[in-house]
């Protein structure tokens, strides 16, 4: 079972600054890496897939990047609305899909 | 538009099991797997397993190997997931995912969402 591991698992930052998180696997993925977010009493949505493809409706602001067994989530300017929790899935090598533990991205 | 609408939260005792609906619409059924996905209270998301409906086959996480069974119904486009002998640890938000196009194995929409609470 491939291991994704997300850190931080809080970030506190302030509406404009620019965010990166962080995704780690245990082994390496290629480029099958999604990125969620996840927002209270919500289910997930899709923001990138293939590591750097924006998935329909993903701002720009979102951007991601990495291979192998490293990844980057990038919000270039965080705003109100992206307060969230965010989680990265590979699907590169399964059963099982596998999810990190997610990094919570809260206002300073 | 594509929409996956679960059934309602179920309250559950240790032992029991417990079914969950996911109506699809807005999208030709059969051409896309559809997988099941669950989040313990203030937990992650873990893969529980995924049907693909033209095929009638499954596939499961070996955590939950014996003790699921997900199917699907091409006549109303729906899924179901039936978890049994539960315990308190399957105390989650069960959610189904559609998978992307072209087998990829992310998920583009997904349900609601449905609260299971297991508890004696």
């Amino acid at each position: 079972e491939i291991v994704m591991t997300q850190s931080p698992a809080t970030l506190s930052v302030s509406p404009g600054e620019r965010v990166t998180l962080s995704c780690r696997a245990s082994q390496s993925v290629s480029s099958k890496l999604a990125w969620y977010q996840q927002k209270p009493g919500q289910a997930p949505r899709l923001l990138i897939y293939g590591a750097s493809t924006r998935a329909i409706g993903t701002p720009a602001r979102f951007s991601g990047s990495g291979s192998g067994t490293d990844f980057t989530l990038t919000i270039s300017s965080l705003e109100s609305e992206d307060f969230a929790i965010y989680y990265c899935q590979q699907y590169n090598k399964w059963p099982p899909l596998t999810f990190g533990g997610g990094t919570k991205v809260e206002i300073k | 538009q594509v929409q996956l609408v679960q059934s309602g939260a179920e309250v559950k005792k240790p032992g029991a099991s417990v079914r969950i609906s996911c109506k699809a619409s807005g999208y030709t059924f059969g051409s896309y797997s559809l997988h099941w996905i669950r989040q313990a209270p203030g937990q992650g998301l873990e893969w529980m397993g995924r049907i693909i409906p033209i095929l009638g086959i499954a596939n499961y996480a070996q955590k939950f190997q014996g003790r699921v069974t997900i199917t699907a119904d091409k006549s109303t486009s729906t899924a179901y997931m039936e978890l049994s002998s539960l315990r308190s640890e399957d105390t989650a938000v069960y959610y189904c995912a559609r998978e992307a196009p072209r087998q990829t194995t992310y998920f583009d929409y997904w349900g609601q969402g449905t609260r299971v609470t297991v508890s004696s």
